[in-house]
């Protein structure tokens, strides 16, 4: 157990619809992470937030969308979703906002059917 | 986004040898990391560099920072049935959006016993 939380661990889901992703990084960490990671384009980074507030971005879609609330958990919204949005979605943490030794969950993956 | 050129795709070897793979960029990074994934797992950070010229050591694993800052390897020694998984480089870089890594396409490696 890494200490990073991801709900849910599987999800199936029709095309058009949308989704929320849950994150509780580990204690004491206050930056979480989003990526992506699909067959063919490997680990991409999506959105950091840091202490409630948006970080970095990085490729993520217009329909995608995340937050992160006061006790530090996050979730990342997807919408409008499509076949290719299918992959495994990891969120990881760490404690400070330049700290490169991310804590990875065991992320969530997403199948649009 | 830009990705890492992580080499070989795969490997597969016999208990007991040795491994190497690396990773190399166009561009220049200020830190290397390697991770290791395991099915039904994200990510984990093996070996951390810093400096450009490091050579870093954790076990069995050992991994070095290119002196161009534009490459790292990672070696395996004396391999065993549990370095089974997919090895991923990363890195990160300096500037605008410096807090996201990004990833190699990972180095997946099979030991056979």
């Amino acid at each position: 157990d890494s200490g990073v939380t991801q709900t849910p661990k599987h999800l199936i889901t029709a095309t058009g619809q949308r989704v929320t992703l849950r994150c509780s990084p580990r204690s004491g960490d206050l930056s979480v992470y989003w990526y992506q990671q699909s067959l063919d384009q490997g680990l991409q980074f999506l959105i950091q937030y840091y202490n409630g507030e948006e970080r970095a971005k990085g490729n993520i879609l217009e329909r995608f969308s995340a937050q992160q609330f006061p006790d530090l958990h996050s979730e990342l919204n997807l919408s409008s979703l499509e076949l290719g949005d299918s992959a495994l979605y990891f969120c990881a943490s760490s404690v400070s906002d330049t700290n490169y030794g991310y804590t990875f969950g065991s992320g969530t993956r997403l199948t649009v059917v | 986004g830009q990705q890492l050129n992580q080499s070989p795709q795969s490997m597969f070897i016999q208990e007991g040898e040795d491994v190497s793979m690396n990773c190399t960029s166009s561009s220049i990074f200020n830190t290397w990391l390697w991770y290791k994934q395991e099915p039904g797992e994200g990510p984990v950070l093996l070996i951390a560099l810093y400096k450009a010229g490091e050579l870093t050591s954790n076990g069995r694993l050992t991994a070095q920072f290119g002196i161009t800052r534009k490459d790292s390897f990672l070696n395996i020694s004396a391999s065993i049935p549990s370095d089974v998984g997919i090895y991923f480089c990363a890195g990160q870089r300096s500037g605008a959006g410096s807090y996201q890594l990004t990833f190699g396409k990972g180095t997946k490696l099979s030991v056979i016993p």
